[in-house]
């Protein structure tokens, strides 16, 4: 079965531009967790939603990200007034409740 | 807070040598503990995981991990390595069955012919 996507994989953009990272989870999965991976880094949580909403958003690191799962499949993380040190590896995971999280390839982010 | 450590941001072994890659979690509750394995330009991807049951855990590619409560310990170990081991290794830690992940920092393998 198809596994956790992520569009685009690659996104190059300009200090201060917004963007719109995309993630497909696998079908009937109800949890859904955004990680950002700095380079030479772990993963870093950032936001976990269970259905449409968003069950902990504690490691968003400021009012400038927000992320969105209206109809409690595809979600969208978005980022205003981009800063060249949101540069990173964006990654994607769902899970049946309480069961593995399993990881799409990313969305490489990079800002100039 | 609660914490992952991974001793070694880089380990090289020659093939066919053991591989141990050492973990340490900082926690006075046991979590769930579990090792991703990241090939260049690839996504993350489980090796194995602990809950609750046995310490010994086995999980894909010949690898398996202890969890060693006392020593706040969980060691990911390959009796013979092979040279399609190199990659990246994350432990991690979850403290609920649906929560966030925390990753340690990662150890990259590197394997000699």
């Amino acid at each position: 079965g198809a596994g956790v996507s992520q569009t685009p994989s690659n996104k190059v953009t300009e200090k201060g531009k917004y963007v719109e990272l995309r993630c497909d989870p696998i079908s009937g999965h109800t949890a859904l967790y955004w990680y950002r991976q700095s380079l030479g880094q772990g993963p870093e949580f950032l936001i976990y939603f269970q259905g449409t909403g968003a069950a902990d958003d504690s490691g968003l690191p400021n009012d400038r990200f927000f992320a969105v799962r209206p109809e409690g499949s595809v979600s969208t993380l978005k980022i205003q007034r981009t800063e060249r040190g949101d540069s990173a590896v964006y990654l994607c995971a769902s899970s049946a409740p309480g069961e593995t999280q399993y990881f799409g390839p990313g969305t490489r982010l990079l800002v100039l | 807070a609660q914490s992952v450590t991974q001793l070694g941001s880089h380990v090289s072994v020659s093939e066919g040598a053991l591989v141990l890659l050492r973990c340490n979690y900082s926690s006075s509750v046991p979590p769930y503990l579990f090792w991703y394995v990241q090939y260049p330009n690839q996504g993350l991807q489980l090796l194995l995981k602990y809950t609750t049951g046995a310490t010994l855990v086995k999980g894909i590619n010949g690898f398996e991990a202890e969890f060693k409560k006392s020593e706040t310990s969980f060691h990911l170990t390959k009796p013979s390595a092979h040279m399609s081991d190199a990659a990246e290794y994350f432990c991690a830690v979850r403290y609920s069955s649906a929560s966030k992940i925390i990753f340690g920092s990662g150890t990259r393998l590197s394997i000699r012919p």
